[in-house]
């Protein structure tokens, strides 16, 4: 069975500072994974997505790296701003998605 | 225009009742899901369809039947709502078992029984 773990499950920052974000799963046969955001009381957003056969993919201020072999992702966020501040939420595909509890960030002005 | 599309966005009813949350998508995908956001904001998959048939069903009582009457529609309808099924329920949608296949979510339900 999948398990996914995000660490840390909440992150402050002063505005301007580097984000990185940990997720890891437990089964490497995946097709894909992708992270999300979700904004309080909102859906998922879905801000990248890196193949299986990906090490990284890259959006604007965004990088997500991967690891399959190890069972491991990381999403930077540059020079994080106070509109940065959401849960992240990181999920693998097999033949569902499978997700993590989430990363709630805070970005102070 | 909304790709995932989910009606209502709030739903309060009282124990007991049947209630139907409907799910619309507009992106020609072939597979769609339901999942549950639980108070501590962890989301668990309940069930998937593929071209209208059940692929996954994740141990989800059989209170909840979800009815896919084509590959764009997933309705979810629970019968005898019960406290613990007070959560926010997502519905979304891919396309198939593919490596580039990006999951798209609607904007969720938010469930409350009281």
């Amino acid at each position: 069975k999948q398990e996914v773990t995000q660490i840390p499950a909440a992150l402050s920052v002063p505005e301007g500072e580097n984000l990185v974000l940990n997720c890891s799963f437990t089964d490497s046969a995946i097709y894909n994974l992708q992270w999300f955001r979700q904004d309080p009381g909102k859906g998922l957003t879905s801000l990248l997505l890196i193949q299986s056969s990906q090490r990284e993919q890259t959006s604007g201020r965004l990088n997500a790296s991967l690891d399959k072999s190890s069972g491991r992702s990381t999403l930077y966020i540059a020079a994080s701003q106070p509109g940065d501040s959401a849960t992240y939420l990181c999920a693998v595909y097999d033949y569902k998605l499978s997700f993590g509890a989430g990363t709630t960030v805070t970005v102070r002005a | 225009d909304t790709a995932v599309s989910q009606t209502p966005k709030y739903l309060v009813t009282q124990m007991g009742n049947d209630k139907s949350i409907k799910c619309e998508q507009n992106l020609g995908h072939d597979t769609m899901y339901w999942y549950k956001q639980d108070s501590k904001k962890f989301l668990k998959i309940m069930f998937s369809y593929n071209n209208k048939e059940l692929i996954i069903n994740e141990t989800v009582p059989n209170r909840f039947s979800p009815k896919s009457p084509d590959k764009a529609h997933l309705n979810l309808h629970i019968n005898s709502l019960e406290l613990g099924d007070s959560a926010v329920y997502f519905c979304a949608s891919s396309q198939g078992h593919l490596p580039d296949t990006e999951a798209f979510f609607g904007q969720g339900t938010r469930l409350t029984v009281v």
